[in-house]
């Protein structure tokens, strides 16, 4: 079975801070992976899709890197702002089985200003 | 922009009675997902749909059915609610299972509180 880890679960920095949030995973066979942004009480909202063929996305402010051999992930925030306060979520879609994400429990950013 | 559209937002319920989600999208998708999330559990499919007609079950199915009769439209029902069915219900869509087009789309979530 596929297991997603995020650590760590919570992290605070302050604003302008250069911060990486961390995700693993235990299969290394998937199609892709991922990262979600999670504000409170509202749903989820895709920043960044890796296929399992490339290494890195990047948009804007944020870059995604995927280490499938390892089963290693990392979403690097340049600059932090008190807006990217929120929760983030890696998911990976695994290639076998159920047609499914495999979601982690995320990692609850707070910037402060 | 519609995308992922989810209803009602809330809803309570009462131990026993029954009620249907409905999550409709707009961008011709072919696959579609229900989720729960329950806190330090992550998200976890309860069943899913690659195509109008079809579904099939995932990690957590008991307790739910679920019906695609249009492309558009994923619903979720549950015919006698249990306070474990207490959650946050996210349906997703995306266009294919491989290649390039498997970006997942959420819709905004239902918090159910069955009393």
């Amino acid at each position: 079975k596929q297991e997603v880890t995020q650590i760590p679960a919570a992290l605070s920095v302050p604003e302008g801070e250069n911060l990486v949030l961390n995700c693993s995973f235990t299969d290394s066979a998937i199609y892709n992976l991922q990262w979600f942004r999670q504000d409170p009480g509202k749903g989820l909202t895709s920043l960044l899709l890796i296929q399992s063929s490339q290494r890195e996305q990047t948009s804007g402010r944020l870059n995604a890197s995927l280490d499938k051999s390892s089963g290693r992930s990392t979403l690097y925030i340049a600059a932090s702002q008190p807006g990217d306060s929120a929760t983030y979520l890696c998911a990976v879609k695994r290639v076998t089985g159920a047609n499914n994400l495999f979601f982690g429990t995320g990692t609850r950013l707070t910037v402060i200003p | 922009n519609a995308g992922v559209t989810q209803t009602p937002k809330f809803r309570v319920l009462k131990t026993g009675q029954s009620m249907t989600l409905l999550c409709a999208q707009d961008m011709n998708h072919e696959y579609m997902y229900w989720y729960r999330q329950d806190p330090g559990m992550g998200l976890r499919l309860i069943h899913y749909s690659v195509g109008e007609g079809t579904t099939a079950k995932g990690e957590v199915p008991d307790g739910y059915n679920v019906s695609r009769l249009k492309k558009q439209n994923f619903l979720l029902g549950l015919e006698s609610a249990a306070p474990s069915q207490t959650s946050v219900y996210f349906c997703a869509s995306s266009y294919s299972r491989t290649g390039m087009n498997t970006e997942a789309f959420f819709g905004q979530g239902t918090r159910l509180t069955v009393v």
